[in-house]
């Protein structure tokens, strides 16, 4: 089985730009979850969805938005960047989404914002 | 605020040694604790998972020991091995919830 698929590797944006970045999860997951992941802060919770639906969403602005198709694949934006938008961001699926149902993280979009 | 406090930041073993990583909690409705290894250039893997009905779950060199009274759970690597060396993560969720909480990672080395 593929393991989840993440879209571009690397990054590099302008402040004010915006960006977008694709998440194929594993053929059957329903559940897409983005972290974001920087050195000392570990991994943080953006969002996540489950068949289209947002459930639930981390203590970042409005800036960051997702969204999921109907293939479960999922895409996350963010807009106006900032030069603390820079980290490695990570998407993670699995079956159900609920807590203890393991997460499968791709290898991550490492973005950085000039 | 940091829901999962992991120490320490960075550790040093020889080859053969033990490795234990800490965590501590306080949300008490957290009911799953899983750990979670990365490498450079990959993103974080599951390597082992405890639920708090047990006090420790061992799967080959790997160890969680768990303190439910003391919101503290631990990871040990018995016979660390060089290929051990890598970043590993604690993490917490509720069952019902959809949410996963890291703590900030523990980079470890293991010298030949």
């Amino acid at each position: 089985k593929a393991g989840v698929t993440q879209t571009p590797r690397y990054l590099i944006k302008t402040r004010g730009q915006q960006v977008t970045l694709s998440c194929s999860p594993i053929s059957g997951h329903r559940s897409v979850s983005w972290y974001q992941q920087t050195p000392g802060q570990g991994l943080q919770f953006l969002f996540e969805y489950f068949s289209e639906t947002q459930r639930n969403k981390g203590n970042f602005p409005g800036r960051f938005s997702g969204r999921q198709f109907s293939n479960s694949r999922s895409e996350m934006n963010v807009s106006t960047l900032e030069l603390g938008d820079s980290a490695l961001y990570l998407c993670a699926s699995s079956l159900a989404g609920r807590g203890q149902s393991p997460l499968h993280f791709g290898n991550g979009t490492r973005l950085t914002v000039t | 605020q940091q829901q999962v406090k992991q120490s320490p930041q960075s550790l040093i073993v020889q080859k053969g040694g033990i490795s234990i990583i800490n965590c501590a909690y306080e949300n008490t409705a957290f009911d799953y604790f899983p750990w979670y290894q990365q490498f450079p250039g990959k993103g974080p893997a599951l390597l082992i998972a405890i639920r708090p009905d047990v006090s420790e779950k061992k799967e080959g060199r790997f160890t969680i020991s768990f303190n439910k009274s003391a919101k503290q759970f631990s990871l040990h690597i018995m016979d660390s091995q060089p290929g051990d060396s890598a970043t590993y993560f604690c993490a917490a969720s509720i069952s019902t919830g959809n949410q996963f909480y890291f703590g900030t990672g523990t980079s470890l080395t293991v010298i030949p």
